[in-house]
């Protein structure tokens, strides 16, 4: 266990919808980093947050939004979604101090089905 | 841009038998390296890290990468497959010296383990 913790951890929507996915960090850690994984594009980097703001964005549709609320969770948002979206959505923390060399540590991942 | 090579898409061993799992990176320095392993409806799980110094790192369950400056490689390596290292394998880079950034991963290596 990470202590790195996701919900829910299926997700079964249809196209068009909007869902929310969750992430609470390992305690203490302030970065939090969200990616996405596919059979077609494998692991890719969304976006991370530290403390609070932003600090990074990859590969992040303009339909995708994050934030990371003032208790260090992160919610990712997924709007009009579109069959290429089904993935497995990973959070991961880290005690995230700039210029340090921290682990990233990963979360069981929620695995999204849009039909 | 850095990129992750991982020339293996599947790999079958004998239990019992050695493993090396090849990877390769393109990056203008010297990057931070990982190894993860994904075990089926799991999420990222570290084996191992180099950052600077001794180039032959250990890890976890029995598991070494040897990091190799010259052939900008970071090959993954165990003496004695278990049944239970039966998984996905993905080598991961990080940018040099600002650490705490996201990692850019390869496209992973099944493993699978026969008797």
């Amino acid at each position: 266990d990470s202590g790195v913790t996701q919900t829910p951890k299926h997700l079964i929507t249809a196209t068009g919808q909007r869902v929310t996915l969750r992430c609470s960090p390992r305690s203490g850690d302030l970065s939090v980093y969200w990616y996405q994984q596919s059979l077609d594009q494998g692991l890719q980097f969304l976006i991370q947050y530290y403390n609070g703001e932003e600090r990074a964005k990859g590969n992040i549709l303009e339909r995708f939004s994050a934030q990371q609320f003032p208790d260090l969770h992160s919610e990712l948002n997924l709007s009009s979604l579109e069959l290429g979206d089904s993935a497995l959505y990973f959070c991961a923390s880290s005690p995230g101090a700039p210029g340090g060399t921290d682990t990233q540590y990963f979360g069981p991942g929620t695995r999204l089905t849009v039909l | 841009a850095q990129s992750v090579t991982q020339p293996d898409i599947h790999i079958t061993v004998s239990e019992g038998a050695s493993l090396e799992l090849r990877c390769n990176y393109s990056y203008g320095a010297t990057p931070y390296l990982f190894w993860y392993v994904q075990s089926p409806g799991q999420g990222l799980q570290l084996l191992l890290k180099y950052f600077s110094g001794d180039t032959l790192v250990q890890g976890i369950k029995g598991f070494e990468a040897e990091f190799k400056r010259s052939q900008s490689s970071f090959n993954l390596r165990k003496p004695s497959v278990h049944w239970s290292d039966a998984a996905e394998y993905f080598c991961a880079v990080g940018p040099p010296a600002r650490g705490n950034t996201p990692l850019v991963f390869g496209k992973g290596t099944r493993l699978s383990v026969i008797a």
